[in-house]
């Protein structure tokens, strides 16, 4: 069955950075787009970036624009989001999931990423 | 970006009653919308895409509604199982935008 494991959340200074791994398995990989998502304690979904079948569309949310760089790698069936400069607001459970046509299929368990001095 | 507003923030109902969401979209988004239901300390799970199709394995008794900028969720018959936030999603355009949630608690 389709499984999606992201990991590499943790806690972070504020400035600090973070790279956040998707492990994609159970669907042919490259037949999708993938999104991180993310959700602050208590809150409400933001979907932060997304990235095309082989990395040729990438599009991010204004709020991380310029600071997070999302990532693919077909050959690892994984999903990758470097994160720099990061800031108190981007406190959040991250989740990586698969996309058809624009809808979320698919949702990792989320990583916790803590930005706290 | 396209703002989505949900309503009620709250829904308080008996097992067994009917459940009705609604969700609005500040620019029409055709029928470009999905709903996801998520459980407390759980990732969020699609229940309905493209406004009115239920995804694989969702029961019938969800079913979605609406085209343009109003849309509704409904839950013929609440089931223990189905208290939870529900969120709808539009991806009409980037930024895709959800809206603030629905929580369906016991009443």
């Amino acid at each position: 069955q389709v499984q999606l494991v992201e990991s590499g959340g943790g806690l972070v200074k504020p400035g600090g950075s973070l790279r956040l791994s998707c492990e994609a398995s159970g669907f042919t990989f490259n037949d999708f787009y993938m999104s991180w998502i993310r959700q602050a304690p208590g809150k409400g979904l933001e979907w932060v970036a997304y990235i095309s079948f082989y990395g040729t569309t990438i599009d991010y949310a204004g709020s991380v624009m310029g600071r997070f760089t999302i990532s693919r790698d077909n050959a690892k069936n994984s999903l990758y989001l470097q994160m720099n400069s990061l800031r108190a607001e981007d406190t959040a459970v991250y989740y990586c999931a698969n996309e058809r046509g624009g809808w979320l299929d698919s949702w990792g368990q989320g990583t916790l990423v803590t930005v706290s001095s | 970006e396209i703002v989505m507003t949900q309503s009620p923030a709250t829904l308080s109902v008996s097992p067994g009653e009917r459940a009705t969401l609604s969700c609005r979209a500040s620019q029409s988004v055709i029928s470009n919308l999905a709903w996801y239901q998520q459980k407390p300390g759980q990732a969020p799970r699609r229940l309905i895409y493209g406004a009115s199709t239920r995804a694989t394995g969702i029961p019938a008794r969800f079913s979605g509604s609406g085209s343009g900028t109003e849309f509704s969720l409904t839950i013929s018959s609440l089931q223990s199982e189905d208290f939870a936030v529900y969120y709808c999603q539009q991806y009409n355009k980037w930024p895709r935008t959800f809206g603030q949630g629905t929580k369906v608690e016991i009443k």
